[in-house]
């Protein structure tokens, strides 16, 4: 089935310091995966997303990686602000483009 | 240009009452999802909508749950004889076309007492 696996479930980082969560997904035919982030009592924000013909995308202090091979994808934010502190969520682009979704990364950036 | 609309954002039903949340796709978008979210976890995929077609219904509940996209106006999941484990926030997203970027509204917040 389709499936997409999110780890940590929670990331504790210093203000300054990177941050990185890694998503695996089960599907081999999936072309497509976003990356939302999530404030409290919000909708689901893309920050960034990555087509299976790319390995690497970059949009200033945020960057995701696709291996396509091992059917895994990280989402890896540089320079930590406060303000980054959220839910982050990886998905992955199911059977009729419906997108499914990791269990989501709780990030916490001290200051 | 507007983002995706979602009313009402909070909703409170009691059991047994209908649930009727609505979601506006933004501007020049077609093509409508609905998920579910529930307390501390991810968001589960319901159905995706065309205006007036249906095009994967296979994460709605088969009794009580049902959803439209009608030519005009816009998008409507109906929750029938709500019960207790239908709390949980409801987000829509909508796309200009199939493959497309989805954007999500700000969700509506159903507590069903």
């Amino acid at each position: 089935g389709e499936n997409v696996e999110q780890h940590p479930s929670t990331l504790s980082v210093q203000e300054g310091d990177s941050a990185v969560i890694k998503c695996t997904y089960s599907d081999s035919a999936s072309n497509y995966f976003p990356w939302y982030k999530q404030e409290l009592g919000k909708g689901p924000q893309l920050i960034i997303d990555i087509r299976s013909n790319v390995g690497e995308k970059k949009d200033q202090r945020i960057a995701v990686t696709l291996n396509k091979t091992a059917k895994h994808f990280s989402l890896h934010i540089t320079e930590t602000q406060p303000e980054d502190s959220a839910v982050y969520f990886c998905a992955g682009e199911g059977s009729s483009y419906k997108l499914i979704f990791g269990s989501g990364t709780r990030l916490l950036v001290r200051p | 240009n507007a983002g995706v609309m979602q009313n009402p954002r909070h909703l409170v039903r009691r059991r047994g009452q209908e649930a009727r949340l609505r979601c506006s796709p933004m501007k020049g978008h077609s093509h409508v999802y609905w998920y579910r979210q529930l307390p501390e976890e991810g968001l589960k995929f319901m159905v995706y909508l065309q205006k007036e077609n249906i095009i994967d219904e296979s994460g709605m509940p088969k009794e009580r749950f049902s959803a439209e996209f009608p030519k005009e106006g816009p998008s409507i999941l109906r929750i029938q004889q709500v019960v207790r484990g239908d709390s949980a926030a409801y987000f829509c997203a909508s796309s200009m076309g199939f493959q497309e970027t989805q954007y999500f509204g700000p969700g509506t917040r159903l507590l069903v007492l």
